[in-house]
This record gives structure tokens, sequence and C-alpha cells, in this order.
């Protein structure tokens, strides 16, 4: 059970385009889910925090006009990467959180996906 | 700002070894703590999870402890195989004004030499 699942697994884009990325919880509905992003060599930094049915809260530093979260049901929330350049060029990891604060609270995170802008 | 510190950032181990991971965090008022498996290019796997109530957890050859007062953690991994090679991270949660985040460390990459 908690399985997560991201598509696309990698994506080349040129640049400029936009790119989204899909994070879907399979088995659990999650009333909340992260994006986080990764450098190589680097930990994971969280990018933005949505909850199902509103507003995506970005992390400082996070442009939520580049970045745009959609959170539109229970198992199914997108990334979409505007204007992509190549320093958006990373590793893109989603995750769904279950239980709440008087529960067991734990995140389940998807596979991940790899974006290379050229 | 909580800041989560792992060392060694690397460790090569002979199969069989026992070995321990630290992972120390600069706020002790802390919601829980993940370890978490990666392997290069791909997601993460949970290991095990600790709230801070509590002091430790186990998971077959796997035993993570917490002392959440000294900001510290560690993963004990038992009888190493080369399986276990992979990057391990620690992830502090936090919670409070209806939100909760993870802040990870920056990982122990792990090589089990057969």
């Amino acid at each position: 059970g908690a399985v997560v699942s991201q598509h696309p697994s990698w994506v080349i884009c040129k640049s400029g385009t936009s790119v989204k990325i899909e994070c879907r919880s399979l088995d659990f509905q999650a009333t909340t889910m992260f994006w986080y992003r990764q450098f190589p060599k680097q930990s994971l930094m969280l990018m933005a925090t949505s909850n199902e049915g509103s507003k995506a809260t970005y992390e400082q530093g996070v442009e939520k006009d580049k970045f745009l979260i959609n959170h539109a049901s229970l198992t199914l929330s997108t990334l979409t990467v505007t204007s992509a350049h190549p320093e958006d060029s990373s590793f893109y990891i989603c995750s769904a959180g279950t239980g709440g604060y008087s529960a067991v609270y734990e995140q389940y995170f998807g596979p991940g996906t790899r974006l290379t802008v050229t | 700002k909580q800041e989560v510190t792992q060392i060694p950032a690397a460790l090569s181990v002979p199969e069989g070894e026992n070995l321990v991971l630290n992972c120390s965090f600069t706020d002790s008022a802390i919601y829980n703590l993940q370890w978490f498996r990666q392997d290069p290019g791909k997601g993460l796997t949970s290991l095990l999870l600790i709230q801070s109530s509590q002091r430790e957890q186990t998971s077959g050859r796997l035993n993570a402890s917490l002392d959440k007062s000294s900001g510290r953690s560690t993963l004990y991994i038992a009888a190493s195989q080369p399986g276990d090679s992979a990057t391990y991270l620690c992830a502090v949660g936090v919670s409070g004004a209806g939100s909760y985040q993870l802040t990870f460390g920056k990982g122990t990459k792990l090589s089990v030499i057969p």
C-alpha cells in the first residue's frame, strides 16, 4: 500500500517550453502533496506544499508563476515548469501525505522525474 | 530554521560489518524523524519513522535511535550486505501553523564491498 507514481520518469525539453509532471497516489487519498527538487549530490529541497482544492504554499525563493502546482483531486497533483531554462534541469520528486496531527503522519514519495532542459 | 547534518558524507565498509550513520538537527522541537534510502537516480524508500515521543525503531537489520534533547539520531545497520549500498537520508519532520514539513540532510553514501 501507499504507492505514489510520477509521470514522466524523465523528460528532455527545449529552453522556453513548458513541462508538466504528474504525481498520483495510487491506493490512498492524499490531502496534502509536496514537491521537492534535488540537484546532483545535494539534498531534497522543498519547493511547495499543496492541499487538495486550495492554492499551493511556496517556499521562499521558489517562483510560483514559474512552477505552477495544481492539486485538483485527492489522488493527483501536477507541477508545470513554465518557460523552462537549463538551470531548471533537476530531479523533481513528489510526495503524498496521509494522516493528521493526531495520528502518524508520513509522506510517501514518488520515484522522481529527471528534467533536462537543453 | 531547522538544519540537518549527516556524518559521514560517504562510507565504505566490507561486507558483514556493522555500521552507524549519524544525523544531527539544530531545533529539537520536532514532530518525527525519518530515515530514507535512495538508490542512484531513483526516488526515496522510507526505512524507519520515529515519532518525537519514541526513542527507537527497529526493522530487520536496521535500528534507528532518536535523542531529541541532544538533536541526534543514529541509524544502525547490522551485518551489512552489498545490496545495502545506497545513499541514506535523514529527514526531520516539523509541524505547526497548519503545515507539516520535512527537512532533509545531504545524506550518507554507503558502499558495501563484497
